[in-house]
């Protein structure tokens, strides 16, 4: 199956400073890849759609201009969690469907990356 | 998006057949409906997927009434390694279809 890498799987960052975590889809192109985070013991939730070449779309109650994200190629997506605070601990995961495949293909998601802010 | 209402949790011994069943009443005709299988600390990982019946791969059966509006993921033998979370989504299946994640099934398997 198709491969979708985060970097890095885990960061420990001092409060106040932004964080970076990158998803690639290591052998797919993907126009669009998707942004989640987990607390623990709690389901997924969706925070922001990325889309490659134009602004990502966030859902209600993310903040846009805490929660960066940047689409620069088609496989390549990036998160920066900007002055973070131990409340942005969390589990981020981001997944990405191919494009040019068949229509009812599943999501593959990322490892994830263990953010804890400290 | 269709909600969907899953079991918290399952318990099981190894060896036995587990089926989790999803409930999905308003999903729309365009939807399918997807498994995924989550290690903690780990990404979802793909189970099944389906529109209507049955259908099997090396790991699972789904299967799926003629109404669509509910669902039953079927793990036969299960072990000890299949102890995890299940969630069952429904959505589109487009690059852009957002996937919604409900509260998922802790399956627990022991001996």
């Amino acid at each position: 199956g198709a491969v979708v890498s985060q970097h890095p799987s885990r960061v420990i960052c001092k409060s106040g400073t932004s964080v970076k975590i990158e998803c690639r889809s290591l052998d797919f192109q993907a126009t669009t890849m998707f942004w989640y985070r987990q607390f623990p013991k709690q389901s997924l939730m969706l925070m922001a759609t990325s889309n490659e070449g134009s602004k990502a779309t966030y859902e209600q109650g993310v903040e846009k201009d805490k929660f960066l994200i940047n689409h620069a190629s088609l496989t390549l997506s990036t998160l920066t969690v900007t002055s973070a605070h131990p409340e942005d601990s969390s589990f981020y995961i981001c997944s990405a469907r191919p494009i040019g495949r068949a229509l009812n293909t599943e999501a593959f998601f990322g490892q994830g990356t263990r953010l804890t802010v400290v | 998006l269709a909600k969907t209402t899953q079991p918290i949790s399952m318990d099981s011994y190894e060896g036995q057949e587990v089926n989790i069943t999803c409930s999905h009443n308003n999903i729309a005709t365009n939807d399918y409906i997807t498994w995924y299988q989550q290690f903690p600390s780990q990404g979802p990982r793909f189970i099944i997927q389906g529109y209507k019946t049955k259908v099997t791969n090396e790991v699972a059966s789904l299967f799926i009434p003629a109404d669509r509006k509910s669902s039953t993921l079927s793990l036969p033998r299960v072990s000890l390694s299949d102890t995890a979370v299940y969630y069952c989504l429904v959505g589109g299946t487009g690059t852009a279809s957002k996937l919604t994640f409900g509260t998922g099934t802790r399956l627990q398997v022991t001996l």
